[in-house]
This record gives structure tokens, C-alpha cells and sequence, in this order.
């Protein structure tokens, strides 16, 4: 069964430097997304992804973030000079229709 | 704004039915959606609603009304394996195709 796939499973990083999380959406599916989870709150969304570019993006995703599709198959999102509430789970997620989205098992985060 | 809003915690013995109540304030949205995520692990979808009225898939049921602007979720036949968080979640019209949740019910199945 086709998965979407996130790497690392757990990163940890120094406060101020930049970290790259990577994702691999389902092949075929045409929208993506970045969700975070603060440990014990709900899912929040921070972006998504259409056709080449950014459709919608939240507060949360300011000019600290980015994402990049660099080939036809990687979606990565970059977190520049990282602090310490940037501490979450975060998960890629795709789909193809307005039903369900496919999420990774996520990325833990852990800014120290 | 656009919000769903759920209970925070739910707590009942197996072999009970659990509802789980979702309201929502959106300008418009393509239907209700279901997530499962136990701890630490992915959402993981369970069920959608585009129309109103009742969707079953086994133990769990799924019901929407556009015009109460409201959904929930039933839990029937409990399990110990059914303590998880469960999301409600809508695709927005408005926002392009974003998907948005609620603030999720943690449900804890006792023996």
C-alpha cells in the first residue's frame, strides 16, 4: 500500500540553526501539506502545496519557513534559525481528492 | 473564522458507545472528515461525510448535519485499542484546499 514516507523520524538541533525535514508524498497524489503537533494540542496546519506552488499557508508559517519541491518526488520543509518553541511533531501529508489525506508518521523536532 | 470545535476527553468502559460531538463555524467546506491518532503515532483517517445523514464503516459511524452545522462520530462495541485522539477535520473552500481540524477528543477506554 503507497505511504507517505518522512525523514528523520527524530531530529534534534541547537537553537538558531537550520533544519531541513524531508517527505516523500504518495506518487500520484497532487496536494501537500505541512502539519505540526506541540506535544499533547492539536494538528495544525502550517502550508500547503499545489502545482508547484504555495495555495494556502497559516500564521504559524512565516518567513522562518519555506518548502520546496526540488524533484518529482521530495517535498522538504525548512525551518531557518530555529528556537526553542519550534519543539513539535511534524508531519508531511498528501491526497488527491477532498476526502482524506495521507499523513507520515512524522518528525520529532527537538530544539535544545 | 473558520473553527471546529470538540470536547476535550471522554472516558467510558469497553463495550460501551462513545459519541464524540463536532461543531463547526466555516463559510463553506467540501464535507466532514475523521482522524484516529493514537499517541505518537499519524492521523490516521477514518471516515467523511459530503452529505448529511449517517456513514458507517463497522463499529464506527460518522454523521453530518449542514444545517446544525454539526458532525460526531460514534464509537460503538469500545475497545481497549480504541483510546486514541479522534479529530474532526474539513477540507475549506474558501482556503484554497487546506485542511483544518479541531482540537481533538483524547477517548480513554477503561476495562
Amino acid at each position: 500500500e503507497p505511504e507517505v514516507t518522512q525523514t528523520p523520524s527524530h531530529q534534534v538541533t541547537q537553537m538558531g540553526q537550520e533544519v531541513i525535514l524531508r517527505c516523500v508524498p504518495i506518487s500520484n497524489h497532487l496536494y501537500f501539506y505541512w502539519y505540526r503537533q506541540i506535544l499533547g494540542q492539536k494538528v495544525e496546519f502550517l502550508v500547503s502545496f499545489y502545482n508547484n506552488e504555495i495555495s494556502e499557508k497559516s500564521e504559524i508559517f512565516d518567513d522562518q519557513f519555506s518548502v520546496e519541491r526540488p524533484d518529482g518526488s521530495n517535498f522538504t520543509l525548512k525551518i531557518r534559525s530555529t528556537k526553542l518553541e519550534d519543539s513539535a511533531m511534524y508531519f508531511c501529508a498528501s491526497n488527491q481528492r477532498r476526502i482524506e489525506a495521507f499523513f507520515g508518521q512524522g518528525t520529532r523536532l527537538t530544539v535544545v | 473564522g473558520q473553527s471546529l470545535e470538540q470536547p476535550s476527553e471522554v472516558t467510558a468502559v469497553e463495550g460501551a458507545i462513545v459519541q464524540i460531538n463536532c461543531t463547526y463555524q466555516t463559510s463553506g467546506f467540501y464535507g466532514l472528515s475523521w482522524y484516529q491518532q493514537h499517541d505518537g503515532g499519524a492521523p490516521t483517517f477514518l471516515s467523511y461525510n459530503a452529505l448529511d445523514g449517517l456513514e458507517e464503516t463497522g463499529r464506527f459511524s460518522s454523521f453530518l448535519s449542514r444545517s446544525d452545522s454539526y458532525g460526531y462520530l460514534l464509537l460503538q462495541e469500545l475497545q481497549m485499542k480504541d483510546s486514541a485522539s479522534y479529530f474532526c477535520a474539513a477540507f475549506i473552500k474558501a482556503a484554497g484546499n487546506k485542511l483544518t481540524f479541531g482540537g481533538g477528543t483524547r477517548v480513554l477506554v477503561k476495562p
